[in-house]
């Protein structure tokens, strides 16, 4: 089983609309949880990290199941330049971290 | 403060050659990681320094790749011999201490022909 598995997506979204992305993890001993952005032929980026309380910023919201060992980010009134792949990150031993495939985002005019 | 430097930027091969890349990290930065990212894919672990000590080399495919970190700056990772399938982009990411955010430097995108 796959570390952190991931929406496969694409996702093809109006200028305005909310969308929603979801990602599970195996391991349940992992502590700490982030939302990267991935924009096509650039280097990961942290988005936000996720807390067992849930989080915002700004339009984006990150959520954390600790039960059910799943991470949800959730992105309203979507722009443009939110046009990119979303990948769910949990760490694992040593504190290194184990990245899903990632979720393709496009925002249409 | 200056990001984590990569080089080169793009290498072609032919499969059997022998290829390095090299990542200067963040000052101040105790962690250095090597992940491989094929396309398609999200970035997976190859080694993860602490200092000049290795950390997690559990996913290196050691019959090919190496990798050191003389002095716990510098970074390079070899292969040697290439395969088809280790065309990737080889992406270098360094962090001031756990728990803290990892900065990505631009990566190597490595093409073996």
């Amino acid at each position: 089983r796959k570390e952190v598995e991931q929406d496969p997506g694409p996702f093809n979204v109006p200028e305005g609309a909310t969308v929603a992305f979801n990602c599970t993890y195996s391991n349940s001993a992992s502590q700490s949880f982030f939302w990267y952005r991935q924009d096509c032929r650039k280097e990961p980026k942290l988005l936000m990290s996720v807390y067992s309380s849930g989080n915002e910023d700004g339009r984006f919201t990150a959520q954390l199941n600790r039960a059910s060992q799943y991470i949800s980010l959730l992105i309203r009134d979507s722009k443009l330049s939110d046009s990119a792949t979303y990948l769910c990150v949990v760490n694992g031993r040593a504190n290194n971290l184990f990245f899903g495939t990632g979720t393709r985002l496009t925002v249409i005019p | 403060e200056a990001g984590v430097a990569q080089s080169p930027r793009y290498k072609i091969i032919e499969k059997r050659q022998s290829v390095a890349f090299w990542c200067n990290p963040i000052s101040g930065h105790a962690t250095l990681y090597w992940y491989q990212q094929i396309l398609g894919q999200g970035p997976k672990l190859l080694i993860q320094f602490q200092n000049n000590g290795v950390v997690d080399d559990s996913q290196l495919p050691k019959d090919r790749f190496s990798a050191e970190r003389l002095k716990g700056v510098d970074s390079t990772l070899k292969i040697q011999p290439a395969k088809l399938e280790d065309s990737a982009v080889y992406l270098c990411a360094t962090q001031r201490g756990p728990y803290n955010e990892q900065f990505f430097g631009p990566g190597t995108r490595l093409t073996v022909l």
